[in-house]
């Protein structure tokens, strides 16, 4: 199976920063890499696909890069609502396979 | 607008089974695959299967940690898919999401919560 690791597991930030998730992948996934995010309660929702596809209606602060093993999500500017966890997946290879999670905390 | 909502979910003993549901509507339903991913309270997303369309011969993927006790399949007519769950186990304890499996997994259901103790 491909493992899936995210850095860091936990960040602290203010409304307005740039901040970087990265996700790395045990192989090769080429671009089969999809962010979401889900807030306490709630579904997941799709943020990224293809590594830096922007779902439709997704804020352009948000960007996806990367390709191979090593992936990033950055958020421009942070607002209020996007305090929430982040979680990188690949679907390269069966069984499709989540990393564990970045929790954005203010 | 894309709607998942799934139904199904229950308190169920070791050993027992249950079968989840999803219906969907906002889309072409048959020409789409679908997933079924879940989250244990308090951990993160484990993906648990998947069926493809009638043009894949209805074909399915598992997770390992549920293959040959869970069954995805679908109803084209009724726009809908099911997991059949089997020999459960406390450790499938869980919210079950239906997932539409197309661009990443673009749409989610709001989930139903499976409770597996006797």
């Amino acid at each position: 199976d491909i493992q899936m690791t995210q850095s860091p597991s936990s960040l602290s930030a203010s409304v307005g920063d740039r901040v970087t998730i990265t996700c790395r992948a045990s192989q090769d996934i080429s671009e089969s890499l999809t962010w979401f995010q889900q807030r306490p309660g709630k579904a997941p929702k799709s943020l990224i696909y293809d590594a830096s596809i922007l779902q439709s209606g997704v804020p352009s602060r948000f960007s996806g890069g990367g390709s191979g093993r090593d992936f990033t999500l950055t958020i421009s500017s942070l607002q209020p609502e996007d305090f929430a966890t982040y979680y990188c997946q690949q679907y390269k290879n069966y069984p499709y396979t989540f990393a564990q999670g970045t929790k954005l905390e203010i | 607008e894309v709607q998942l909502r799934e139904s199904g979910g229950d308190l169920v003993q070791p050993g027992g089974s249950l079968r989840l549901s999803c219906a969907a509507s906002g889309f072409t339903f048959n020409e789409y695959y679908m997933d079924w991913v879940r989250q244990a309270p308090g951990k993160g997303l484990e993906w648990v299967g998947r069926v493809r369309t009638k043009n894949h011969a209805y074909s399915t993927e598992y997770a390992a940690s549920v293959k040959g006790r869970f069954f995805v399949s679908r109803d084209d007519s009724k726009n809908s898919v099911s997991l059949q769950m089997n020999s459960l186990q406390t450790e499938d304890a869980a919210v079950y999401y239906c997932v539409r499996g197309r661009n990443g997994f673009d749409n989610w259901g709001q989930g139903t919560l499976v409770t597996v103790s006797s």
